[in-house]
């Protein structure tokens, strides 16, 4: 069955380090892949979306992705985090059908 | 112009009764979703229309929910009989193209709670 798995519920991060938010896919191909963010009480956001271009992947705000096909994972990351990026992370991939993972939570310490 | 719309933002209705929620893709978008998302879930996909075509409607949970796109751009999904598990955030999404790399706008949703 396609899936895509978040395997953090909450991540918690101090403002200036490192962001990782990870997700990991199942398929015997390769699906299109997105990131979206949802600030509260506002719309799905793209960060950005894989299209077989490239595997390192940048988006909006200073967020990339890399996908790795050996690992069938396309985890987001962040050199250093900003109290603005606190928010709900849907990792999403695309089959004939777009499945949504669960979402990561991130809170950013000040 | 604008973004993907919804309307109404929230609605309370009491169980047993019917809802018509709005969506207004982005003009000129050929490709609309719907989605519910439950508290603290991601969205799942409930159905999809190309224009006015409903391609996709294996994500609706019974058959209370009813989706339709008449002209190809409005649409509205209807729940009858509103059940309290009917609760969640229902998302609309369009994209300007059926290629699978393209990006879905998503509105703001509009929040159904059902007593």
């Amino acid at each position: 069955a396609q899936s895509v798995t978040q395997l953090d519920s909450h991540v918690s991060v101090s403002e200036g380090t490192p962001v990782l938010l990870r997700c990991n896919y199942s398929s015997s191909y390769s699906p299109s892949l997105f990131w979206y963010v949802q600030h509260p009480n506002k719309g799905l956001q793209l960060l950005l979306k894989y299209t077989s271009a490239a595997t390192l992947v940048k988006g909006i705000n200073g967020f990339e992705a890399e996908f790795k096909k050996s690992e069938t994972s396309f985890h987001l990351t962040k050199p250093s985090a900003h109290m603005s990026d606190a928010a709900e992370y849907f990792c999403v991939v695309r089959y004939d059908k777009v499945i949504f993972g669960p979402g990561t939570s991130l809170s950013v310490i000040p | 112009g604008a973004g993907v719309s919804q309307s109404p933002r929230y609605k309370v209705a009491k169980r047993g009764q019917d809802v018509a929620l709005r969506c207004d893709p982005i003009s000129g978008h050929v490709s609309l979703f719907w989605y519910q998302q439950a508290l603290g879930q991601g969205p799942e996909f409930l159905t999809y229309f190309q224009n006015e075509a409903q391609l996709d409607k294996s994500g609706l949970p019974s058959d209370r929910f009813f989706a339709e796109r008449p002209e190809g751009s409005v649409s509205t999904l209807k729940i009858q009989r509103t059940q309290q598990e009917d609760s969640a955030v229902y998302l609309c999404a369009s994209s300007s193209r059926l290629a699978e790399y393209n990006e879905q706008f998503f509105g703001p949703g509009t929040r159904l709670t059902v007593l």
